[in-house]
């Protein structure tokens, strides 16, 4: 158990619909990373954000956005989804904003239909 | 950009067996290095990092050491065991920006037969 918690564990949904995803970081780690894994295109990085602030993206579709609150929970909004955005969606934190091993989740499935 | 590159998969060993699976970077700061492995149905779970040249990692008996003038980071261990079956993962984090993070290998999926 890495100490990263997400939910929900599964999701599905249908083409168009709008989902959030919710991920609570190891306890004092203030950086909440997310990525993605798919079939085709493997494992990659959409966003990062530190202690509530942007501070990195990745491969994000302007339909995705995320956020980070006080308490340091971040959430990854899914909208207008389409059938290509199922995948595993992963977050992983460290304690800093700069080096240091990320902790992953166990993920979110979605499954778009 | 940044990119790993790692060996195609599926790898078929018996148990006992030596293993290897090769990992080769390209990066444009001086990156750490590290290996994820990922259980089937669960997440990402790191098996063992090297943040300079020539360091090795080690973790559950095996082992990747850090090789600059071959950018290359390949995994090893001497007697794979049938709990070893999972997915792994070489990572890089390049700490030459400000952006740290991590980019992944394809995944080398590894059966363990008894």
């Amino acid at each position: 158990d890495s100490g990263v918690t997400q939910t929900p564990k599964h999701l599905i949904t249908a083409t168009g619909q709008r989902v959030t995803l919710r991920c609570s970081p190891r306890s004092g780690d203030l950086s909440v990373y997310w990525y993605q894994q798919s079939l085709d295109q493997g494992l990659q990085f959409l966003i990062h954000y530190y202690n509530g602030e942007e501070r990195a993206k990745g491969n994000i579709l302007e339909r995705f956005s995320a956020q980070q609150f006080p308490d340091l929970h971040s959430e990854l909004n899914l909208s207008s989804l389409e059938l290509g955005d199922s995948a595993l969606y992963f977050c992983a934190s460290s304690v800093s904003q700069g080096e240091g091993t990320q902790y992953f989740g166990p993920g979110t499935r979605l499954l778009v239909l | 950009g940044d990119s790993v590159t790692q060996m195609e998969g599926p790898v078929t060993l018996s148990e006992e067996a030596f293993l290897t699976i090769n990992c080769t970077y390209t990066a444009t700061g001086y990156p750490s290095l590290f290996w994820y492995v990922q259980y089937p149905g669960e997440g990402l779970q790191l098996l063992l990092k090297a943040t300079k040249a020539d360091d090795k990692g080690s973790n559950k008996g095996f082992e990747a050491t850090y090789r600059k003038e071959t950018t290359s980071f390949h995994l090893e261990k001497g007697s794979v065991q049938v709990s070893d079956s999972a997915v792994y993962f070489c990572a890089l984090s390049d700490r030459g920006g400000s952006n740290y993070k991590l980019t992944f290998g394809k995944g080398t999926l590894l059966t363990v037969n008894p």
